[in-house]
């Protein structure tokens, strides 16, 4: 079974430009996930996708960040302006309640830096 | 306080020793607890759940006190292929999906 994909890996952009990742969930998996991951630190929710609706988007810096999920499976986050503090590991993550304690399933990451 | 605290670590331990990791969380209506692993610049991995009687994978034994509001996770025999970050989560209440991670506590096995 194939895990769930992220693109870019990796991203160097410089402070105030746009920027924009790409998440395709688990086959089948209706929740979707954003997770932001600082060095040193564990991952933070940003926001949270059942099927295309909305269900957490409380941590999400609503000036700056969107995401969205037309079609209920691929996911894009979009950072517009990007600030120096933006630079992190961009996590996503899926999960079914079919599977066992609905496990989240992570993706490998996007690697922003911002300059 | 933070929702989920960890030990700040790092544990620098020699092969074959008993490690163990504490986690304390804040919210008293938490239903679920994890213990991830991260690998360097890897993913989080959902390394085991734990369950309000406690519960053991091989060498690797989770408790849960829900009285004191804490988890831990016991590896006993380390193993070089252990080193890794363990990050404690918590799913805050029943119909939500989403999990609160500790900052996590890195692990050097040393040969």
């Amino acid at each position: 079974e194939a895990g769930v994909a992220q693109s870019p890996r990796y991203k160097i952009i410089e402070k105030r430009q746009s920027v924009a990742f790409w998440c395709n969930p688990i086959s089948g998996h209706a929740t979707l996930y954003w997770y932001q991951q600082i060095l040193g630190q564990g991952p933070k929710l940003l926001i949270q996708f059942q099927n295309n609706g909305v269900v957490d988007d409380s941590q999400l810096p609503k000036d700056r960040f969107s995401a969205e999920r037309l079609k209920g499976v691929d996911s894009t986050l979009k950072i517009q302006p990007a600030k120096l503090e933006d630079s992190a590991v961009y996590l996503c993550a899926s999960s079914t309640r079919l599977s066992r304690n609905n496990e989240q399933f992570f993706g490998p990451g996007t690697r922003l830096t911002v300059l | 306080r933070k929702e989920v605290e960890q030990d700040p670590g790092p544990f620098n331990v020699p092969e074959g020793a008993t490690v163990a990791f504490n986690c304390t969380y804040s919210n008293s209506a938490s239903q679920s607890f994890f213990w991830y692993r991260q690998d360097c610049r890897k993913e989080p991995k959902l390394l085991m759940s734990v369950y309000s009687s406690g519960n053991e994978d091989g060498r690797f034994t989770a408790q849960l006190n829900r009285a004191s509001q804490y988890i831990s996770l016991l590896i006993r025999d380390s193993k070089l292929s252990d080193s890794a970050t363990y990050l404690c989560a918590v799913r805050p209440g029943a119909g939500s999906y989403q999990l609160t991670f500790g900052k996590g506590t890195k692990l050097s096995v040393i040969p």
